[in-house]
């Protein structure tokens, strides 16, 4: 397994057009996260899925966005009408449902998605 | 509201001594502590954890140390080496709740030759 895979790495668009972001996680995971990460933030939770389902959206999520994992495999995040405040890196996440032995939940992030809105 | 906090936004450390990073959180119902580490253009790796009902956790040169009482936590590197150059991030996991991971702002370790 490669890992946590996403693209595109680097997407420049303009005020109002549409970007979708694709994320394929670690194979035998089931459980996906998208995060945003603005300079000098850590990375903010935007929403998550077990296998298909979503299962919680923050807040930080307006109507612009939407996620998706059709087939709970790989998911897209979808942002409309884009706005220069969403410019940031778009992180995408996985974890597995066997905890291991720390328990903890344990994320295995892809090296992220940056967009600028222009 | 900011769950977990990281006041230092940078700290440099001289080879071969040791690099403390400190963590304070505001939420009790945090089960588990991790580290994140990330390089410039790559995301963020795992790097400890530690559980909410322990206060210690050790793996090779970096140890975890959790009070609980003042709720805080700190990451130690020891002995620093110039790959440790990195950003660090802290975060919690409420797992007997949502099993959210909600991370601090960061902390940028510089390692001086």
């Amino acid at each position: 397994d490669t890992g946590v895979s996403q693209n595109p790495r680097h997407k420049i668009t303009k005020r109002g057009q549409n970007v979708t972001f694709r994320c394929d996680p670690i194979s035998e995971h089931n459980r996906l996260y998208w995060y945003r990460q603005t300079l000098g933030q850590g990375p903010e939770f935007l929403t998550y899925f077990q296998n298909e389902a979503q299962l919680e959206k923050s807040r930080l999520l307006s109507d612009r966005f939407s996620a998706e994992r059709p087939k709970g495999s790989f998911s897209t995040l979808e942002i409309q009408r884009t706005e220069q405040g969403d410019s940031a890196m778009y992180l995408c996440a996985s974890s597995s449902p066997d905890r291991g032995p720390s328990g903890a939940n344990v994320l295995t992030f892809g090296a992220g998605s940056r967009l600028t809105v222009l | 509201d900011q769950q977990v906090k990281q006041n230092s936004p940078s700290l440099s450390v001289q080879e071969g001594r040791i690099s403390i990073l400190n963590c304070d959180y505001t939420n009790s119902m945090f089960d588990y502590f991790l580290w994140y580490k990330k390089y410039p253009a790559e995301g963020p790796t795992f790097l400890i954890s530690i559980s909410s009902i322990k206060d210690k956790n050790e793996d090779g040169r970096f140890t975890v140390f959790l009070n609980k009482s003042a709720k805080h936590l700190s990451l130690h590197i020891v002995p620093s080496q110039p790959g440790d150059s990195a950003v660090y991030f802290c975060a919690g996991n409420r797992r007997s709740r949502d099993d959210k991971i909600i991370f601090g702002k960061g902390t940028r370790l510089h390692i001086l030759p």
